[in-house]
């Protein structure tokens, strides 16, 4: 069945970065596009970005924009996101969601990993 | 950047009830590119309804949804207990390129 694992979370300052992963299985992985959604404690979701199935298209919110960079590898099931000059409301629980078919609908989801920016 | 605004905030109802959750957005949105997704606690959001009124997969006929334009609606038509949950709206288009949340309505029981 479809699996999406995220990684990489953790406690990081503000100014600094970190790089989250997402493993993919049970798909043709090189065939979908993947959103990164956030989530921050207790509020609603906040799409991050889009990467297409070859890597070759990526769009972002605005509000990450020039901070955060998608990527993956196909030849690793793995999707990435590069996060720089983390901020206090980048704190939020990140998933990976795979698109449905062609569209942008988010299908299946990872758990999700937490990324906490504090001093 | 289209903004979509969820109605009620919060909707208390009892098990077999009908539900009506509304979803408005700041500007026209194509039908084909609005979706329902619904979250329960400490859980990943599930996808619901696509393209406005399409279920997905393994989705049970008691949700259904409806709209065009700028006002699209989510029914649950008898509540059952395990759909008391946060539910979202979510639309994406391509002139810019982007993607946006309402900000979900919490389904609770009465």
């Amino acid at each position: 069945q479809v699996q999406l694992v995220e990684s990489g979370g953790g406690v990081v300052q503000p100014g600094r970065s970190l790089r989250l992963s997402c493993v993919a299985s049970g798909f043709p992985f090189s065939n979908y596009a993947i959103h990164w959604v956030r989530q921050a404690p207790g509020k609603g979701l906040d799409w991050v970005a889009i990467i297409s199935y070859d890597g070759k298209n990526k769009y972002y919110a605005d509000s990450v924009k020039g901070r955060f960079t998608i990527s993956r590898d196909n030849s690793k099931n793995t999707l990435y996101l590069q996060m720089n000059s983390l901020r206090a409301e980048d704190t939020a629980v990140y998933y990976c969601a795979r698109v449905l078919s062609t569209t942008w609908y988010m299908d299946d989801w990872g758990q999700g990993t937490l990324v906490t920016v504090s001093s | 950047e289209i903004v979509l605004t969820q109605s009620p905030g919060t909707l208390s109802l009892s098990p077999g009830e009908r539900a009506t959750l509304s979803c408005r957005a700041s500007q026209s949105v194509s039908s084909s590119y609005l979706a329902w997704y619904q979250q329960k606690p400490g859980q990943a959001p599930r996808l619901l309804i696509y393209g406005a009124s399409s279920r997905a997969t393994g989705i049970p006929d008691r949700f259904s949804g409806s709209g065009s334009g700028t006002d699209f609606t989510l029914t649950i038509s008898r509540l059952e207990p395990e759909d008391f949950a946060v539910y979202y709206c979510q639309q994406y288009g391509s002139s810019p390129p982007g993607c946006s949340f309402g900000q979900g309505t919490k389904l609770e029981i009465k």
